[in-house]
Order: structure tokens, then C-alpha cells, then sequence
């Protein structure tokens, strides 16, 4: 058990242009989570994979967010044409889904500053 | 709507002293799991605790403890013995059973003097 992880751990990028983030959950877990937290904020849920299912997806991620997880083990986030409003720590969970439990485990995050 | 709110934004503990965070929740929902997870700074968010609503036991591992009371509607966690390393961000989240958001509070932070 190698943990979550995520890469890059920070990005800065400038208005508009195109980020892509990435996740690597513990390998045997079923789901996947994508989070935003603000400076003095809680994560704040975003989308979220069961296998390689979107299931749901937050009114918070607008149009210019995609979010994949091809073959349901890694996952993407990209964010189209940023904007300063989506310098933000994005953090990734995974679990692994069965009755009567669903812990899910964070990875170390990315750290995105949109200049 | 289900909230979580932690009303101490800033701790302080002396080293070796016990200290109680706070957490309380709003839900309508009779099973549920609360979490208290620990964020250092510039790392990655660990789970700390669980507690499974239905379960009147309060959980405990090793220095850290919860006193759940699940009328109050109220999940604090106490660390006793407290070190150094136990300085971080703290947040208490609820998992309505069979649902797969986290209601994360916004969260105390704790400083430990030595």
C-alpha cells in the first residue's frame, strides 16, 4: 500500500491557459473523489468515480473542469481557460467501497496558483 | 442541510497536556460516520479517528479519544499526552451512511508548546 498520490504537487500557471492534474489512488480501491479546499477552508467535494464512473458532479465545478478516470484506476483533473478564482489546493481521495464502510484516504494534494 | 462546525479556529497545548477539540453536526439522517482527519502543514490529510454513529462506544486510538453524543449532535476529540508532531490542522467531517460526500467542517488549528 503505497498510499495516494498526486502530481504535480504545485502548479503556477496564468489566466487562461490549461492545467491538468493527476491521481493515483491506493491500487484496490473502487472509488475516486476530487476535492477543492481554500485557504482556511474545508475540502469541499467536487466529483467522484466508482470504477470508471462519474456518479456525481458538484454544481462547484463548472464547465471548464473534466474530470476522468479511464480504466478506473487513475483519474485527471483539467481545468480549462483558469482564473485567479481557481488558485486552490485540489486534493484526491480514494476508497474502497463495501457495506458498511467507505474511509477514504487523501493524497498530499496540488497546490494551484493561477497568476 | 447537513453542516459541520468547529468553533475554535486555533488551539494551543502545552507539550504533555491534554487538549479538546471541537466538533458539532447537524443531520437528519439516523446512521452515520464522523471522522476527525489531521492535515500538517504541507502534507497530506491522515485519518485520525472514525466513529460509527449506531456505535455508542466512544472510539479511541492509542492518545486520541472522542466523546460522541449523538442527541447533542456533538463529536469532540481529545488528544492527551500531546507532542510535537501532533501540530496540524484538524478537521471533523460527517459521512451520512450510504452516501459518499464528506461534510467537512473548516477546520481548528493546533499549535503544541514545548
Amino acid at each position: 500500500d503505497t498510499g495516494v498520490s498526486q502530481d504535480p504537487r504545485h502548479k503556477i500557471t496564468k489566466r487562461g491557459q490549461n492545467v491538468t492534474f493527476r491521481c493515483d489512488p491506493i491500487s484496490e480501491h473502487n472509488r475516486l473523489y476530487w476535492y477543492r479546499q481554500t485557504l482556511g477552508q474545508g475540502p469541499e467535494f467536487l466529483t467522484y468515480f466508482q470504477n470508471e464512473a462519474q456518479l456525481e458532479k458538484s454544481r462547484l465545478l463548472s464547465d471548464r473542469f473534466s474530470a476522468e478516470r479511464p480504466k478506473g484506476s487513475f483519474s485527471t483533473l483539467e481545468i480549462q481557460r483558469t482564473e485567479q478564482g481557481d488558485s486552490a489546493m485540489y486534493l484526491c481521495a480514494s476508497s474502497l467501497w463495501a457495506v458498511g464502510t467507505d474511509t477514504q484516504y487523501f493524497g498530499p494534494g496540488t497546490r494551484l496558483t493561477v497568476l | 442541510a447537513q453542516t459541520v462546525t468547529q468553533s475554535q479556529p486555533e488551539m494551543s497545548v502545552q507539550e504533555a497536556e491534554t487538549v479538546t477539540l471541537s466538533c458539532t453536526y447537524d443531520t437528519s439522517e439516523s446512521d452515520y460516520y464522523l471522522f476527525w482527519y489531521k492535515q500538517p502543514p504541507s502534507r497530506q490529510m491522515i485519518l485520525v479517528i472514525r466513529q460509527e454513529a449506531y456505535k455508542q462506544q466512544n472510539a479511541t486510538e492509542n492518545r486520541f479519544s472522542v466523546n460522541f453524543q449523538k442527541a447533542a449532535k456533538s463529536f469532540s476529540l481529545k488528544i492527551s499526552d500531546s507532542q510535537l508532531g501532533d501540530a496540524a490542522m484538524y478537521f471533523c467531517a460527517l459521512l451520512p451512511k450510504g452516501t459518499y460526500k464528506y461534510i467537512f467542517g473548516t477546520g481548528t488549528r493546533l499549535k503544541v508548546l514545548a
